[in-house]
């Protein structure tokens, strides 16, 4: 079954204590990005990847890293968590030929104190 | 990127009733995608247009593609509780691959 896995599902953290949260896809996509998603403000991009070794900033990138080591993993990390990265993340993953749809995570919601 | 309108915002409607969502932009776009996302769930593709003046159906949702490709509309006849959830239209983001999502419609279906 193709799918994007995201975990964990939920987490609660506290203030600068570094995290990651994973993101695998078994579709063989070369592109993944990383959404969050708040009330009122829709989905944002937060950083997004072409291929292994090549990430790129999105919309909202401050706080957060990425990796691309291999093609089927893209994690997101957050080296000093702050209260106003309290969100919901979703990963998601596509082909490479433009115009082709995104296939997302569950979803990761993510509560900094 | 080319950033997407979407409207309304929120709109509450009685089952059986109708129910559209727009999407517009200040730019035309190559094509636009449409997802929904039911609550607490993830954002799932439904459908994309490209072609000026497309339209698609899928049961009974219409989806269609303005003539100069700036805006899209959504249309839900005769809406059932199933329908309940979060509309998003989105549009090509900078690179291309990438999708600029409006900031959807949340439809809520009364019984």
């Amino acid at each position: 079954e193709a799918q994007v896995t995201q975990n964990p599902r939920y987490l609660i953290t506290v203030t600068g204590k570094k995290l990651t949260v994973t993101c695998s896809q078994n579709m063989n996509h070369e592109y993944m990005s990383w959404y969050r998603q708040d009330p009122g403000l829709g989905l944002r991009q937060i950083y997004y990847s072409m291929n292994v070794e090549v990430t790129d900033k999105g919309d909202v990138p401050e706080g957060y890293k990425v990796s691309r080591k291999e093609k089927r993993n893209f994690p997101l990390i957050l080296e000093s968590p702050s209260p106003n990265q309290t969100s919901l993340y979703f990963c998601a993953s596509s082909s490479l030929q433009v115009n082709t749809e995104a296939f997302f995570g569950q979803g990761t919601r993510l509560t900094v104190v | 990127g080319q950033q997407v309108m979407q409207i309304p915002q929120y709109q509450h409607v009685q089952e059986g009733e109708d129910f559209t969502t727009y999407c517009n932009s200040s730019t035309t776009l190559s094509n636009i995608q449409w997802y929904k996302q039911r609550p607490g769930g993830h954002p799932v593709f439904l459908i994309q247009l490209v072609k000026s003046g497309e339209v698609k159906k899928q049961k009974r949702l219409t989806f269609q593609f303005g003539e100069a490709k700036k805006n899209s509309s959504l249309h839900i006849t005769a809406t059932q509780t199933t329908d309940v959830g979060t509309y998003f239209c989105a549009g090509p983001g900078g690179t291309g691959y990438a999708l600029n999502f409006g900031k959807g419609t949340s439809l809520l279906v009364t019984p």
